[in-house]
This record gives C-alpha cells, sequence and structure tokens, in this order.
C-alpha cells in the first residue's frame, strides 16, 4: 500500500542553521506530495504541497520540490527560527486519504 | 485557510461507554475525514465521508466506530464501546476532494480509562 517515510528525529539545530528534513513515498499512481506542521498542543496545518512532479512547494520560508525521479519531497528551509520548533509531517495523497510519514520533531535553540 | 473547530477538547470516559465526537466545519468542503493519532504515533486514516455515505475506510474503522452528519452540518465520529487503546487524539478535516489538500481541526483528546 501507500507510505511514506520520514527521517528519524529529534532534529536539533542552532537559530538560523539550514534544515533539511528527508521523505521519500511510495511511487503508486499519481499523488500529491505534503508537508504539515503540528506545533505543541495543536492540530495539523497544512505548510506546503505539490501537486505534480518538479512543482515545488513554499511557504513561511521553507521549500519542498516534488521529486519523482526519486520518489522524494524533501522540507528545507535556509534560516530556522525558534518558533519553527516543532514536528513535521511528510503527507502523500491516496484514492481519499492521506498517508503521514512518522513525523520528525525539530528542535530549534536560541 | 479553511476553518474546522472540534468539540469537546477533551473527553474522558470509561472502557465499554460510547462517545460522540464532534466536528464543525466553518466553510463549505464536501469531503469529511477522520484520522487518529496515538500519543507519539503517526497519523492514521480512519474514514472518509462524501455525499452522506462513508467513501473509504482503514482497518481500523471496524464495527465500533460510525460516522453521520445528522444535521448537514455537524459531522460525527461515534465510539460504541470504548477501549483503553481508542485513547488517542482525533482530528476531522475537510478537503475539496480526492487528491486534494486537507484542513484539520485542532483535535479531541480522547481518554479511556
Amino acid at each position: 500500500g501507500d507510505s511514506v517515510t520520514q527521517m528519524e528525529g529529534p532534529v536539533t539545530l542552532s537559530e538560523e542553521a539550514f534544515l533539511t528534513i528527508n521523505c521519500t513515498y511510495t511511487a503508486t499512481g499519481y499523488p500529491s506530495l505534503f508537508w504539515y506542521v503540528q506545533y505543541p498542543g495543536e492540530g495539523l496545518q497544512l505548510l506546503l504541497k505539490a501537486t505534480k512532479a518538479d512543482d515545488k512547494g513554499s511557504n513561511k520560508g521553507f521549500e519542498a520540490t516534488y521529486r519523482k525521479e526519486t520518489t522524494s519531497f524533501h522540507l528545507e528551509k535556509g534560516s530556522v527560527q525558534v518558533s519553527d520548533s516543532a514536528v513535521y509531517f511528510c503527507a502523500r495523497s491516496g484514492y481519499s486519504t492521506l498517508t503521514f510519514g512518522k513525523g520528525t520533531m525539530l528542535l530549534v535553540s536560541p | 485557510e479553511p476553518e474546522v473547530t472540534q468539540t469537546p477538547s477533551h473527553q474522558v470516559t470509561q472502557m465499554g461507554q460510547e462517545v460522540i465526537l464532534r466536528c464543525v466545519p466553518i466553510s463549505n468542503h464536501l469531503y469529511f475525514y477522520w484520522y487518529r493519532q496515538i500519543l507519539g504515533q503517526k497519523v492514521e486514516f480512519l474514514v472518509s465521508f462524501y455525499n452522506n455515505e462513508i467513501s473509504e475506510k482503514s482497518e481500523i474503522f471496524d464495527d465500533q466506530f460510525s460516522v453521520e452528519r445528522p444535521d448537514g452540518s455537524n459531522f460525527t465520529l461515534k465510539i460504541r464501546s470504548t477501549k483503553l487503546e481508542d485513547s488517542a487524539m482525533y482530528f476531522c478535516a475537510i478537503g475539496p476532494g480526492q487528491g486534494y489538500e486537507q484542513y484539520f481541526g485542532p483535535g479531541t483528546r480522547l481518554t479511556v480509562t
């Protein structure tokens, strides 16, 4: 079935460091790909999306490019802030579902 | 971004009791979903609902679970006889259609004792 694999966390960075969180997905069908963010005690917020190969989703300084050849959708940010500390979930669309990765916790220290 | 509210924010119940979790989509989307997240684990799909029918459900969504949209606005998830392992955060989501993004509510934390 559909699956999404994310790098294990936590990822610990200093403020202004470069962030990469790896995500790969199963290549069945033509999924849309998403990154969601979950701040402590809150629900899931859509961070960005890409609907077809080579699309780049971006929002709030975060970017991810839909790479069909490597079945990847890695999340990047050039300079993280303390306020970016959260759990990040990669997801792919299915028939009428979203399949999520296990989530990667990001901890940013001042 | 479309809004979804959920009530209650936290529900504590005893094993074997029935619970009803409620979701109120503020915006006008056609597809409704329930997901759950056991503490520290991944978000898992339970069921999708379109045009007053279940369109897809997971293995988790067994006969103990049911969904309905009784008055055209609220969307409910009922667990008939709760078990300890039903303790989790339950998220309602809405979306414009299959393959598109989904917008999540803040969740209901269900604790079964």
